[in-house]
């Protein structure tokens, strides 16, 4: 099994630049989580999927962040436009049922400048 | 208050000892609980999930206190490969809403 698979690994954009981070989840799962990592804040969640179906999008931090999963096998997260603020890690995660395992991928390490 | 809270550390311990690392949350209604491990620059992976009755797996025992809520990890014989932070993680909200503890991280010296 590849496991989650997150592109890119890296990113350097300018300020108000568009960026799109892409995660792959595990085959069979049925949820998906976007989280960000800064060291001041450590992860959040920033929003989860089940079944495709957006379900708490509450740790968005503004309208400039969406996500989207347009199938069981792919998602989105967009940040437009991107601030230097945004610098983190962003992780997606999967899992299959509730409360259970999530499985992480490697994340993408985002700089805007 | 935070809905998971860890003393963030660091632990500097010698090779050998034993270490325990508390987390407490805010949640009553909270009902699953793990600790993941991440090591620097990489991601988290699940470390043990904690059961009511308490659980080991080898040097690991993790340990559930539903009354004062909180959740511990106790590692015996630490060993080098054991440096790394540990993340305590709860689900805080309806559904499968899964909220990170800011993690405590551990160096285990010679």
């Amino acid at each position: 099994d590849a496991g989650v698979i997150q592109s890119p690994r890296h990113e350097v954009t300018e300020m108000g630049q568009e960026v799109t981070l892409r995660c792959k989840p595990i085959s069979g799962h049925d949820y998906l989580f976007w989280y960000r990592q800064t060291m001041m804040r450590g992860l959040e969640l920033l929003i989860y999927f089940n079944n495709n179906v957006p379900i708490d999008d509450s740790g968005m931090p503004e309208d400039r962040f969406s996500a989207k999963m347009p199938n069981a096998s792919f998602s989105t997260l967009k940040i437009q436009p991107s601030e230097p603020r945004d610098s983190a890690v962003y992780f997606c995660a999967s899992s299959f049922g509730a409360r259970t395992e999530a499985f992480f991928g490697q994340g993408t390490r985002l700089t805007v400048v | 208050r935070k809905e998971v809270e860890q003393d963030p550390g660091p632990f500097n311990v010698p090779e050998g000892a034993t270490v325990a690392f508390n987390c407490t949350y805010s949640n009553s209604a909270s009902q699953s609980f793990f600790w993941y491990r991440q090591d620097c620059r990489k991601e988290p992976k699940l470390l043990m999930s904690v059961y009511s009755s308490g659980n080991e797996d080898g040097r690991f025992t993790a340990q559930l206190n539903r009354a004062s809520q909180y959740i511990s990890l106790l590692i015996r014989d630490s060993k080098l490969s054991d440096s790394a932070t540990y993340l305590c993680v709860v689900d805080t909200g309806g559904g499968n809403k899964l909220t990170f503890g800011t993690g405590t991280q551990l160096k285990v010296e010679l």
